[in-house]
C-alpha cells in the first residue's frame, strides 16, 4: 500500500522547536518530489515547502523562510520538517504529501496525489 | 506572488443538481490548476490536475475546464457523498498557492 505517516507534532511554547517526520512506503521514494502542507485549526489549506528527488531543490513559502528547514533521507525514505523560532501562528494540522507523476511520467513538484493522515502542531504558551 | 480566488466560498444545492465551482487566477498560470476534495474529518483528496485531467479512480461526474486565466469545477449530477470542501490550487511555480475553498452541502 502506498502511504505516508507523519510523526512528531506536539505543543511548544513559542520561540520553541519541533522536528516532524514522514515514513513513506509502498512506492519508490526517491523517485519523487515530496512537500509539506499545512492547514489550521478551521482554516483553508497552506503549502509549506517541497524538496526535489535528490535534494538538491527546496523550496519555501515567505511565512516560514529562514525558520523552517525541509530534508529528506532517501536511504530511509523519509521526510523532514524542522521547525525553529515558533509563532503561534504556526499553529496547524501538518501533512505531509507527495507530487503526482503523470501518465507521461513526468514528476511534478506541486500537486499532490498520496497525503498522511497529519501530525498536530500546537504553539501555546 | 499569484492570488487564488474562489467563488463562491458556500454553496447549497440539491442531490442531482449540476454545481459548478469558479478559481481566478490573479495572473496566467497556464493549465497548471488542480482541484482536491476534503470531506470533513478527512484528508484532502486529489480529483483533477492539469485543469482537466481526471485523477485515477475520481467519478466521472466531475470534471474541469478552463478559460484563460478562469477555471471550473464542475459536479453534473450531485450525490450525497460529494459534501466536501473544495479548494483549488495552482503549482506552475512555487509558492503552490490554494484557493479559499468552497463549501458546499446538499440542500
Amino acid at each position: 500500500e502506498v502511504q505516508v505517516v507523519e510523526s512528531g507534532g506536539g505543543l511548544v511554547q513559542p520561540g520553541g522547536s519541533l522536528r516532524l517526520s514522514c515514513a513513506a512506503s509502498g512506492f519508490t521514494f526517491s523517485s519523487y518530489w515530496m512537500s509539506w502542507v499545512r492547514q489550521a485549526p478551521g482554516k483553508g489549506l497552506e503549502w509549506v515547502a517541497n524538496i526535489k528527488q535528490d535534494g538538491s531543490e527546496k523550496y519555501y513559502v515567505d511565512s516560514v523562510k529562514g525558520r523552517f528547514t525541509i530534508s529528506r533521507d532517501n536511504a530511509k525514505n523519509s521526510l523532514y520538517l524542522q521547525m525553529n523560532t515558533l509563532r503561534a501562528e504556526d499553529t496547524a494540522v501538518y501533512y505531509c504529501a507527495r507530487g503526482i507523476r503523470d501518465s507521461s511520467g513526468y514528476y511534478f513538484a506541486g500537486v499532490f496525489d498520496i497525503w498522511g493522515q497529519g501530525t498536530m502542531v500546537t504553539v501555546s504558551s | 506572488d499569484i492570488q487564488m480566488t474562489q467563488s463562491p466560498s458556500s454553496l447549497s444545492a440539491s442531490v442531482g443538481d449540476r454545481v459548478t465551482i469558479t478559481c481566478r487566477a490573479s495572473q496566467g498560470i497556464s493549465n497548471y490548476l488542480a482541484w482536491y476534495q476534503q470531506k470533513p474529518g478527512k484528508v484532502p483528496k486529489l480529483l483533477i490536475y492539469a485543469a482537466s485531467t481526471l485523477q485515477s479512480g475520481v467519478p466521472s461526474r466531475f470534471s474541469g475546464s478552463r478559460s484563460g486565466t478562469d477555471f471550473t469545477l464542475t459536479i453534473s449530477s450531485l450525490q450525497p457523498e460529494d459534501v466536501a470542501t473544495y479548494y483549488c490550487q495552482k503549482y506552475n511555480s512555487p509558492p503552490y498557492t490554494f484557493g479559499q475553498g468552497t463549501k458546499l452541502e446538499i440542500k
